[in-house]
């Protein structure tokens, strides 16, 4: 099956200052979600890759996937103590509906 | 976009007793929802789907009999956790599948924090 690897497992910044997460994939993706959860609540979705080489944005929350589908980069810009929380990465299996998901990045952001 | 809805949020049981969760979507129909299981610091682990109208499909290790399923309806699915032990405290968390308009193609509750004494 499909194995999906965060890295870093968690990261501390500075308000204002960037940050990147990285998951990378054992196989190719079909499609890749970034999603940002708080321990003990529900996830909140942030984007879908499926092309290689497609980038997405949002805010100051950007994603990628490189050409050959097998890593995407979640890069934030200016990073606010309200970006703080876990980011998980999801892929498809296969395409199939269900979703298996990387061990999360835990993000802290101090003011 | 689509609405889940997974009550209670929080249940604290003693050993050897059921408990009953409930995964709703709200404005819209499923006909698939998943099952997770999220432990402190560990990733969502899915434990079964759940498809109206027919048996859950269980992953594996995951005990059918211990965690039971049910679809009765498109917009409901409830997970039953049988004779509840303390091992069996953890977040539990539910999805629907969906079409959504960004993408992404399952909605999530927000959870259920299961703790068993």
């Amino acid at each position: 099956s499909q194995e999906l690897e965060q890295s870093p497992q968690s990261l501390i910044v500075q308000e204002g200052k960037n940050l990147t997460i990285n998951c990378t994939s054992s196989k190719t993706l079909y499609g890749l979600y970034w999603y940002k959860q708080k321990y003990g609540e529900g996830l909140i979705f942030l984007m879908m890759l499926q092309k290689g080489g497609e980038e997405k944005s949002h805010e100051k929350i950007t994603a990628k996937l490189d050409e050959k589908k097998q890593q995407s980069s979640l890069h934030i810009t200016a990073s606010q103590p309200s970006h703080a929380g876990i980011y998980l990465c999801g892929a498809d299996e296969g395409g199939s509906e269900k979703l298996v998901f990387g061990k999360g990045t835990k993000l802290t952001v101090n003011p | 976009g689509a609405v889940v809805s997974q009550h209670p949020s929080r249940v604290i049981c003693k050993s050897g007793t059921s408990v009953k969760i409930e995964c709703r979507s709200l404005d819209f129909q499923a006909t698939t929802m998943f099952w997770y299981r999220q432990f402190p610091k560990q990733s969502l682990m899915l434990m079964a789907t759940s498809n109206e109208g027919s048996k859950a499909t269980y992953e594996q290790g995951v005990e059918k009999d211990k965690f039971l399923i049910n679809h009765a309806s498109l917009t409901l699915s409830t997970l039953t956790v049988t004779s509840a032990h303390p091992e069996d405290s953890s977040f539990y968390i539910c999805s629907a599948q969906t079409a959504g308009l960004l993408g992404e193609k399952l909605f999530f509750g927000s959870g259920t924090q299961l703790s068993v004494l």
